[in-house]
């Protein structure tokens, strides 16, 4: 079964760009899914952020479309994400999820990016 | 658009719970509507999806439904258990953009 999980820095300076990779397991980024990244800030809801096609193409919510980048990696069957000009109000927990028609399942275990001087 | 969702709802064992998810426009018949469970320190898991249908292992306990004419959908949960105390998102899609609702955070007491 499909495992996906995320990799990063946990602490990332105010105006810097937050980098994260969630790598996949007992499937392939290749197969006819598109993969997502969504985030929850502490005692907050849930929040898409984007996807990416094994193609490459992608859409992103457009509240942070200009500052986001999510792109595949076929070769290293992962997907990454890149959050720039980061604030405080970016600190949260960053989750990848697989598309599964229009559910999101599996969800990785999450990781907290802290954004902080 | 975006769904809405009590923030808390509160009931004893062994007694029933609907939480809502009302979509502020277009149909909520046009995109299927899932449901996720997220219990504290875990990741949110699928216990409906396409409006009603539950995943191998989630208790029939668990159903969902829509209303077109309150264009809402609804989860509802029967025979209250300790172990349903958890946050419960909706969730839905159109035109490439995944939307959540804002939580309802269930309390079994």
């Amino acid at each position: 079964q499909v495992q996906l999980q995320e990799s990063g820095p946990g602490l990332v300076k105010p105006s810097g760009t937050l980098s994260l990779t969630c790598a996949v397991s007992g499937g392939s980024i290749s197969s006819s899914n598109w993969w997502s990244w969504v985030r929850q800030p502490p005692g907050k809801g849930l929040e898409w952020i984007g996807e990416v096609y094994q193609s490459g193409s992608t859409n992103y919510n457009p509240s942070l479309k200009s500052r986001v980048s999510i792109s595949a990696d076929k070769s290293k069957n992962q997907f990454s994400l890149r959050l720039s000009s980061v604030t405080a109000a970016d600190t949260a927990v960053y989750y990848c999820a697989r598309v599964w028609g229009q559910q999101l399942v599996p969800w990785g275990q999450g990781t907290l990016v802290t954004v902080s001087s | 658009f975006i769904l809405t969702q009590p923030h808390s709802v509160s009931e004893s064992p062994g007694k029933t719970v609907t939480i809502s998810c009302t979509r502020s426009s277009g149909s909520v018949a046009s995109n299927y509507v899932q449901w996720y469970q997220q219990r504290p320190g875990s990741s949110p898991t699928t216990v409906i999806y396409e409006d009603n249908r539950r995943p191998s292992g989630v208790p029939d306990r668990f159903s969902g439904s829509i209303d077109s004419s309150s264009n809402s959908a609804s989860l509802t949960i029967s025979g209250l258990k300790t172990e349903d105390e958890a946050d419960y998102y909706c969730q839905s899609y159109d035109s490439s953009f995944w939307v959540f609702g804002g939580g309802t955070k269930l309390t079994v007491v």
